[in-house]
C-alpha cells in the first residue's frame, strides 16, 4: 500500500513569491492535515481538510491557505512568502475524523525562502 | 497550548530504559505519540484516550494520567533503532469534530551501542 506522498521534495522561493505544495493521501483516507515543522518549534498544526472542506486551522495568517480535491489530494498555498516561512511542511492523512484516527505522515516538502 | 515534553534530550546505552513525559496545562482528551528519525517523516507509536483506552503497536508502552493532564512514554530495553525525536500530540476538551493535535517540541533520544 502506497503511503502519503508529497511534492516537490524541495522548493526554493524568494520573499514575496507564492509557494504551492501538494499532498496525496493514502488510498481510502479522506482527511488531510498540514503541519509546519520549523527548527526548534516542533510540529505546528496548519490546516485540516476532510471530505473537501476545511474543518479546522491553526494559528497561522490567512496567507496560508489550501484546498482538498474530489480525489482527496490536497494543496497548501503560501502567499507573500516571508523568510520565517522556511521550514519542513508535512502532510498527514487519516481514514476519518476524530481522536482515535492515526495520522500517517508523508516525507515532507522542504521550503526555503531566500 | 503547546504541551511540554521532558526531558529535552536523553542519551542511553543499548538495553537501558527511558521515560519521556508530556504535560499539558489543559484537560486532555487524547494523547498521540510519534517518533521521527532524522530526515524522515514522523511515525505513529501510540494513542491514549481519556477513560483508559489505548491503541498502539511496537514494544513500547505509555500511560495517561487524566488528573495530572500528563502522559508518559516508556521505552524498555532500548535498541539502537529507538533513536530519534519523540513527539507527543495532545487533543483537549471532549474530542470530536474539532479534532486538532497540538504537538510538543520533542525529546531527542539517542541510543548508543
Amino acid at each position: 500500500e502506497a503511503g502519503v506522498t508529497q511534492s516537490p521534495t524541495h522548493l526554493i522561493k524568494t520573499r514575496g513569491q507564492q509557494a504551492t505544495l501538494r499532498c496525496s493521501p493514502i488510498s481510502g483516507h479522506t482527511s488531510v492535515y498540514w503541519y509546519q515543522q520549523a527548527l526548534g518549534l516542533g510540529l505546528q498544526f496548519l490546516l485540516w481538510y476532510d471530505e473537501g472542506e476545511e474543518r479546522n486551522r491553526g494559528n497561522f495568517p490567512p496567507r496560508f491557505s489550501g484546498r482538498q480535491f474530489p480525489n482527496y489530494s490536497s494543496e497548501l498555498n503560501v502567499n507573500a512568502l516571508e523568510l520565517e516561512d522556511s521550514a519542513l511542511y508535512l502532510c498527514a492523512s487519516s481514514s476519518g475524523q476524530g481522536s482515535t484516527d492515526t495520522q500517517y505522515f508523508g516525507p515532507g516538502t522542504r521550503l526555503t525562502v531566500l | 497550548q503547546q504541551p511540554v515534553q521532558s526531558p529535552q534530550a536523553v542519551i542511553l546505552r543499548e538495553g537501558e530504559d527511558a521515560v519521556i513525559n508530556c504535560s499539558s496545562s489543559k484537560a486532555l482528551y487524547s494523547v498521540h505519540w510519534y517518533r521521527q528519525k532524522h530526515g524522515e517523516a514522523p511515525v505513529f507509536l501510540m494513542i491514549l484516550l481519556k477513560g483508559g483506552e489505548q491503541k498502539g503497536h511496537e514494544k513500547i508502552s505509555a500511560s495517561f494520567n487524566e488528573k495530572k493532564q500528563q502522559s508518559s512514554l516508556y521505552l524498555t530495553a532500548s535498541q539502537l533503532s529507538y533513536s530519534g525525536t519523540y513527539f507527543c500530540g495532545t487533543e483537549g476538551g471532549s474530542g470530536g469534530s474539532n479534532y486538532k493535535l497540538t504537538f510538543g517540541k520533542g525529546t531527542l533520544l539517542t541510543v548508543n551501542p
